[in-house]
């Protein structure tokens, strides 16, 4: 069965420092998502993307955080300068016309000390 | 604003009984209802969903029933089992995703 795959699983850096996570969406999906998860909260929208563009953003989503389809499989979302607060478990999710199902990856552990 | 309210955040039942999960949602133009289950350190697995001009769907022994006029949704399982313990996660859409709090359940043998 088609996944969603993300990597790394876990991801540890330093304050201040850039992080990437990488994503591989299911190969005939044409939406994409990012959402987070802080520990013990509830799954919070970050971004949609779709005609590489972004259609969507939440307020979560400021200037620090970017994302980008820099070829026919991975979409990756860049946290410029992480702070403490963006330690979560980040989720890539995609999913394809004409349905609505949403399937997301196994996430990564973002740690940021 | 946007929202989706989930009850309860956690719930116990023993192994073969019913479990009830309730979410309300905001935005009467919502239109799709998904509910996911998530285990330990994996991501959300979808696991039944509904669109709003069906009032009850079911899939073995799991259900969701919506009712649009009230704006809420209900997960159903019966006949719970172990593996079945997990936190569970509805969702509206509105626009993207929303998702509700999660409830944790847990089924005991």
């Amino acid at each position: 069965e088609p996944e969603v795959t993300q990597t790394p699983s876990h991801q540890v850096t330093q304050m201040g420092q850039e992080v990437i996570l990488r994503c591989v969406p299911i190969s005939n999906h044409l939406y994409f998502y990012w959402y987070r998860q802080i520990l013990g909260q509830k799954v919070e929208f970050l971004v949609s993307f779709y005609n590489n563009e972004i259609s969507e953003k939440s307020e979560i989503f400021d200037d620090q955080f970017s994302v980008e389809r820099p070829d026919g499989s991975n979409f990756t979302l860049k946290i410029r300068s992480t702070k403490l607060e963006d330690s979560a478990m980040y989720f890539c999710a995609s999913r394809g016309p004409p349905g609505e199902k949403l399937f997301f990856g196994s996430g990564t552990q973002l740690s940021v000390l | 604003g946007e929202n989706v309210e989930q009850h309860p955040s956690t719930l116990s039942v023993q192994e073969g009984d019913s479990a009830v999960i309730k979410c309300t949602y905001s935005d009467s133009a919502s239109n799709y209802f998904p509910w996911y289950k998530q285990e330990l350190g994996k991501g959300p697995q979808l696991i039944i969903d509904i669109r709003s001009n069906v009032g009850e769907k079911k899939d073995q022994r799991i259900a969701v029933t919506l009712n649009k006029t009230a704006k809420h949704f209900s997960l159903h399982i019966t006949e719970t089992q172990p593996e079945d313990s997990a936190v569970y996660f509805c969702a509206a859409r509105m626009g993207k995703l929303i998702f509700g709090q999660g409830t944790e359940l847990s089924v005991k043998p």
